[in-house]
């Protein structure tokens, strides 16, 4: 059975600190992993990965993929109040099908 | 854990008919869901929010009459595209609260209008 997991469920932080959320997946056909901030209404999209190795960067945020051994890192660095969000991992896989981690809920105090 | 099955996962229909999208509960019962539509750049965008028991809140853009939403019942709600046109050809994706674990989303439902 297809999953995406995802840890840990829940951090709290303090601003300036640096932190790393992590994804693992099992599933058929991996396409490629996302990573979104859910805060409103809809999940921003924040990275697209499909190759192990090879980081991608938006300002304080990157994210890594490690096709070998099945997990992906999304890292932000020097916290901010407004990184307070859940931060969702998913797995698209050549069948059509998305599959979304439970995600991390981040909160980022003064 | 809460699942959200979702179904189907792939349909072709022809330019003027209408499909249905299920979103099920599996082992919760979900109060509320959100119907998405996923854009080119994986960019999601909310289409509407439904209750159970009352009518959808549709977002700004959204086209209450062509995009039906019912919500019946504690575990189902259903997206019904009515006469489906090949823009309207997109993977759709609903989620739902579950208490202590934020949003679960179901696996999606690509949508071809030939």
């Amino acid at each position: 059975e297809d999953k995406v997991v995802q840890s840990p469920l829940s951090l709290v932080v303090h601003e300036g600190d640096t932190v790393t959320l992590n994804c693992s997946y099992e599933v058929t056909n991996f396409r490629s992993l996302l990573w979104y901030k859910q805060e409103k209404k809809a999940p921003t999209f924040l990275f697209m990965l499909t190759s192990s190795g090879i980081e991608k960067k938006s300002g304080r945020l990157s994210s890594i993929l490690d096709k070998k051994e099945l997990f992906s890192i999304l890292n932000i660095t020097a916290t901010q109040t407004g990184d307070s969000a859940v931060y969702l991992c998913a797995v698209d896989t050549s069948y059509d099908k998305v599959i979304f981690g439970p995600g991390t809920s981040l909160s980022v105090i003064p | 854990g809460a699942v959200v099955s979702q179904h189907p996962s792939r349909v072709i229909c022809k330019s003027g008919t209408s499909v249905k999208i299920e979103c099920r509960s599996l082992d919760f019962q979900a109060t509320t869901m959100f119907w998405y539509r996923q854009f080119p750049k994986q960019s999601l965008m909310l289409m509407a929010t439904s209750n159970e028991g009352s009518k959808a809140t549709y977002e700004q853009g959204v086209e209450k009459d062509k995009f039906l939403i019912n919500h019946a019942s504690l575990t189902l709600s259903t997206l019904t595209v009515t006469s489906a046109h090949p823009e309207d050809s997109s993977f759709y994706i609903c989620s739902a609260i579950y208490d202590g674990y934020g949003y679960t989303f179901g696996s999606g439902t690509r949508l071809t209008v030939v």
